[in-house]
């Protein structure tokens, strides 16, 4: 099974920085991940699909890179709305994985 | 629009079983892979199962072969998860949902508490 390694597990942060969060893969899955975001009490809702691309309708200042074992999600200038847990999922290969999330609080 | 809508969910004792089903509508329901992610109070999320949309192949994570089963009505377009021998641990909401390349949506989710 691919093993996804999510990092950090939390960071505190101010309106208007750059964050930036990282998924390892235990093995290469080309460019088949997500990034989602997940508010209490709400189900995700997908960011990045593909790495890189952007679902519709999701803010510019979302970002994907990445492909292979190492990828990242930035968020150029985090705002109000942004406060949340994000979460990276694999999808090249069954069982799915999902890493293990990254709250983003208020600092 | 595409609606995914879970039911099924409640309290159950330890030991005991569960169907849940997710009514689908707004897509063709054949074209996509449906899974189930579920997600402990408190917790992160955790892939359970995905079925193909013809239903000929089912997909578990390791630690859910077994106890769990998946299985899709393509004339009722709804999606199942059978779920035996319940543990205090599969207290969780439970989503399905379309993740693919193409396309991801989820359900609301159904909760799942297990306790005497």
């Amino acid at each position: 099974d691919i093993q996804m390694t999510q990092s950090p597990s939390s960071l505190s942060a101010s309106v208007g920085d750059r964050v930036t969060i990282t998924c390892r893969a235990s093995q290469g899955i080309r460019n088949d991940l997500g990034w989602y975001q997940q508010k209490p009490g709400k189900a995700p809702k997908r960011l990045i699909y593909a790495a890189s691309s952007l679902q519709s309708g999701v803010p510019s200042r979302f970002g994907g890179s990445g492909s292979g074992t190492e990828f990242t999600l930035t968020i150029s200038s985090l705002q109000p709305e942004d406060f949340a847990t994000y979460y990276c999922l694999q999808h090249n290969s069954y069982p799915r994985t999902f890493g293990q999330g990254t709250k983003v609080e208020i600092k | 629009e595409v609606q995914l809508l879970e039911s099924g969910g409640g309290l159950v004792q330890p030991g005991g079983s569960l169907r849940l089903s997710c009514a689908a509508s707004g897509f063709t329901f054949t074209s996509y892979a449906m899974s189930w992610v579920r997600q402990a109070p408190g917790k992160g999320l955790e892939w359970v199962s995905a079925i193909s949309g013809s239903g000929g192949s089912t997909y578990y994570a390791d630690s859910k072969k077994g106890r769990f089963t998946i299985s899709r009505d393509n004339s009722k377009n709804t999606l199942y998860l059978q779920v035996d021998s319940l543990r205090a641990e599969d207290t969780a909401v439970y989503y399905c949902a379309i993740i693919v390349a193409a396309a991801d949506y989820w359900g609301q989710g159904t909760l799942v508490t297990v306790s005497s």
